[in-house]
C-alpha cells in the first residue's frame, strides 16, 4: 500500500511568487491534515479536511494560504504571494474516517519550502 | 488547551546503551499521547501510542513509554540503542485541533 506522498520534495522561490504544494493521501482515507514546521520550531497544525470539506482551518496563518481538496482525493496548498516567514517544512497526513479522534495519522515526507 | 514539552533538543548515546527521551505534557482532559519518529528524508512514523489503557506502552523497534499522570510525563525509553535509531523524535498529544507536537529531540547514536 502506497503511503502519503507529497510533491515537490523541495521548492525554492522568491518573495512574492506563488507556490503550490500537493499531497496525495493514502487511498480511502477521508481525513487529510496539513501541518507546518518553521525554522526548527514545533510542527503546527494548519487545517483538516474530511473528504472535500474543510473541517477545521483555524491553524491557517493568514489569507495568503489557500487549501483545496477537490473531489476528496488529493489536496493542494497554495501560498500566494509567498513571504520570507513562510519558509519551512509542510507536512501532510491522512487517516481513515472514524469517530475516534485519537487514531494514528500517517504522514508524508514533507515539502521543504524556501522563500528567498 | 494542551501542550507538550520535550526537555532535551539533542541526546547523544553510545550504541548498546540505554535511551531516554523526556516528554512532559499539559492537557485539560485525559489525553492520548504518541511518539513519532522522523528519519532523514522520510515521513513521520508512529512509534507508539497511549490511549488510557495500560500505562506502559510498547512500540516498534524495542521502544516503550510509560504514562505517569502524577508527573504529567510520557518518557520514551529503549534498553539498548542501535545506530539505526538515530533520528528526530516527537512527543505528541491529541487535542481539539488535530495533534499538538513537542519541539522534537534529535537522537545521535555514537559507534
Amino acid at each position: 500500500e502506497a503511503g502519503v506522498t507529497q510533491f515537490p520534495s523541495h521548492s525554492v522561490i522568491e518573495k512574492g511568487q506563488t507556490v503550490t504544494l500537493r499531497c496525495d493521501p493514502i487511498s480511502g482515507h477521508d481525513n487529510l491534515y496539513w501541518y507546518r514546521r518553521v525554522m526548527g520550531k514545533e510542527i503546527k497544525f494548519l487545517l483538516h479536511f474530511v473528504k472535500e470539506s474543510k473541517q477545521d482551518e483555524s491553524g491557517m496563518p493568514n489569507n495568503r494560504f489557500l487549501a483545496e481538496r477537490t473531489g476528496g482525493t488529493y489536496s493542494t496548498l497554495k501560498v500566494q504571494p509567498a513571504e520570507l516567514e513562510d519558509s519551512g517544512v509542510y507536512f501532510c497526513a491522512s487517516s481513515p474516517w472514524t469517530s475516534n479522534l485519537y487514531n494514528e495519522q500517517f504522514f508524508g515526507p514533507g515539502t521543504r519550502l524556501t522563500v528567498l | 488547551a494542551q501542550s507538550v514539552t520535550q526537555l532535551d533538543s539533542h541526546v547523544s548515546v553510545s550504541e548498546g546503551t540505554p535511551v531516554l527521551l523526556r516528554c512532559n505534557y499539559s492537557s485539560s482532559y485525559s489525553p492520548s499521547l504518541f511518539w513519532y519518529v522522523q528519519h532523514p528524508n522520510k515521513g513521520l512514523q508512529l512509534l507508539l501510542k497511549y490511549t488510557s489503557a495500560a500505562t506502559l506502552v510498547k512500540g516498534i523497534n524495542g521502544f516503550e513509554a510509560e504514562f505517569k499522570k502524577s508527573e504529567t510525563s510520557f518518557h520514551l525509553t529503549k534498553p539498548s540503542a542501535h545506530m539505526s535509531d538515530a533520528a528526530e523524535y516527537f512527543c505528541v498529544v491529541t487535542g481539539r485541533r488535530a495533534l499538538t507536537f513537542g519541539s522534537g529531540t534529535r537522537l545521535q547514536v555514537q559507534p
